[in-house]
């Protein structure tokens, strides 16, 4: 089936940075995008980006251009998601999930998501 | 940034009600709105895409309409695994964004 597994809970210091990632299986990795989307706690979603995993191309939403890089390692079917300068506003479930490349475009399905805490 | 937002921001019912949350979204967006579930400690899960189009494997007492700026998500009778948060996002174009969501409680 398809699924989508991230990494797991990290604790990082104000200003440092996180990498998170996303191993996609049961479909073809580079026929569909993968976003970014967090959670803080007790607060709504929020997207982030999105990467093409075919062409490597990314769409950040603008609060967080400078600060994210999403990148992929389509030999392993991963995705990555770096947050660089971490503040104590960046405490989150950060998700993965998937969505077709065109059209009228959802999130299906989600990784697990990976809590993030920053605190010093 | 097209602004959705939902009504009510929460709600008590009982098994068996007929439920209706609404989204409205700052600008027409067409039919790119999606539905989504989620509990507690879990990751959202799609329920209507398209705004009325079921995914899936989702129980069918759960319907989705409207386009333009104006949608709605029905459950046509409560269940009791039905008592979640319910949430819109947009696909039209980015930023994509959420509603902040609409919590059904046990009354």
């Amino acid at each position: 089936q398809v699924q989508l597994v991230q990494s797991g809970a990290e604790v990082k210091k104000p200003g440092a940075s996180v990498k998170v990632s996303c191993k996609a299986s049961g479909y073809t990795f580079t026929d569909f995008y993968i976003h970014w989307v967090r959670q803080a706690p007790g607060q709504g979603l929020e997207w982030m980006g999105w990467i093409n995993p075919n062409s490597g191309s990314t769409n950040y939403a603008q609060k967080f251009k400078g600060r994210v890089t999403m990148t992929r390692d389509t030999s392993i079917r991963a995705a990555y998601m770096e947050l660089s300068r971490l503040r104590s506003d960046d405490t989150a479930v950060y998700y993965c999930a998937r969505s077709s490349i065109r059209g009228v475009r959802w999130f299906d399905p989600w990784g697990q998501g990976t809590l993030v805490s920053v605190s010093s | 940034d097209i602004q959705m937002t939902q009504s009510p921001s929460s709600l008590s019912a009982s098994v068996g009600d007929r439920v209706t949350i609404t989204c409205r979204a700052s600008q027409s967006i067409g039919n790119y709105l999606n539905w989504y579930q989620q509990k507690p400690g879990k990751a959202p899960k799609l329920l209507i895409y398209a705004a009325s189009n079921l995914q899936s494997g989702v129980p069918s007492r759960f319907s989705g309409s409207g386009s333009g700026t104006d949608f709605t998500l029905t459950i046509s009778s409560l269940q009791p695994e039905d008592f979640a948060t319910y949430c819109c996002q947009q696909s039209f174009s980015t930023p994509w964004t959420f509603g902040q969501g609409t919590k059904a409680e046990i009354k």
